[in-house]
């Protein structure tokens, strides 16, 4: 089963706009991960957050998690073509420590 | 340098044979992990180990196996019993740990189809 659900499945914008990507999951965790993964690549880790963080930030990427929602979202700003990716959050849960992933987020950004 | 390495990149099977994928890392990462995508899919977790010589079940471990005699790596092995095997293999490793950074590293995937 899946552990998160990514909201939306595919989103499409344009060249410069924010792209903002949510993510649930379903049991309480130890540290909630975003990853990219470019067409027929294998997942690159983007940025780590942990349950006693709100918010995180690295570079052009915001990350905010809420636990009482068990919910987190990714904003990437100024978006560039070569975001161009599938976005996917994964979760390790205290005393399990397997790393579950969600469905994914499909972002095509427009030139 | 340092990484994980999957091979082969593409892989053909026949119906009714065995085939293994390959996975090594020299990250020094405990935890290891096999997962499958299928096309517009997310990642299923096959197996996952923790420590040599153990590993857990996944989602979806029916039709698969694997071992791990060495840290360093952990093949799966795809049997007869997987009626649908074609799909996108990814490995991957990280440290374990309640402090532990546990980004996981990942190969670069083994494309399996069935012939």
């Amino acid at each position: 089963s899946q552990q998160g659900e990514e909201d939306p499945q595919a989103l499409s914008i344009q060249e410069g706009e924010n792209a903002t990507m949510n993510c649930s999951y379903k049991t309480s965790i130890n540290n909630l991960q975003w990853y990219r993964q470019n067409s027929g690549r294998g997942l690159v880790h983007l940025i780590l957050i942990r349950s006693n963080e709100r918010e995180k930030h690295s570079g052009r990427l915001r990350v905010t998690l809420d636990t009482s929602k068990k919910s987190s979202s990714l904003l990437i700003t100024a978006s560039r073509a070569a975001d161009t990716a599938s976005y996917f959050c994964a979760t390790d849960s205290f005393g399990n420590e397997k790393l579950t992933f969600g469905t994914g987020t499909r972002l095509t950004i427009i030139p | 340098d340092g990484g994980i390495t999957q091979s082969p990149k593409y892989l053909f099977r026949k119906e009714g044979q065995n085939v293994t994928l390959s996975c090594e890392q020299n990250l020094n990462h405990d935890a290891m992990y096999w997962y499958r995508q299928d096309p517009g899919q997310g990642l299923r977790l096959i197996y996952y180990s923790q420590i040599v010589n153990d590993f857990q079940k996944g989602d979806i471990a029916e039709g698969y196996s694997v071992s791990r005699e060495k840290k360093e790596s952990f093949p799966l092995t795809v049997t007869s019993a997987q009626k649908n095997p074609t799909a996108f293999y990814l490995c991957a490793s990280s440290f374990i740990g309640l402090d532990m950074n546990t980004e996981a590293f990942f190969g670069q995937g083994t494309r399996l189809t069935v012939v």
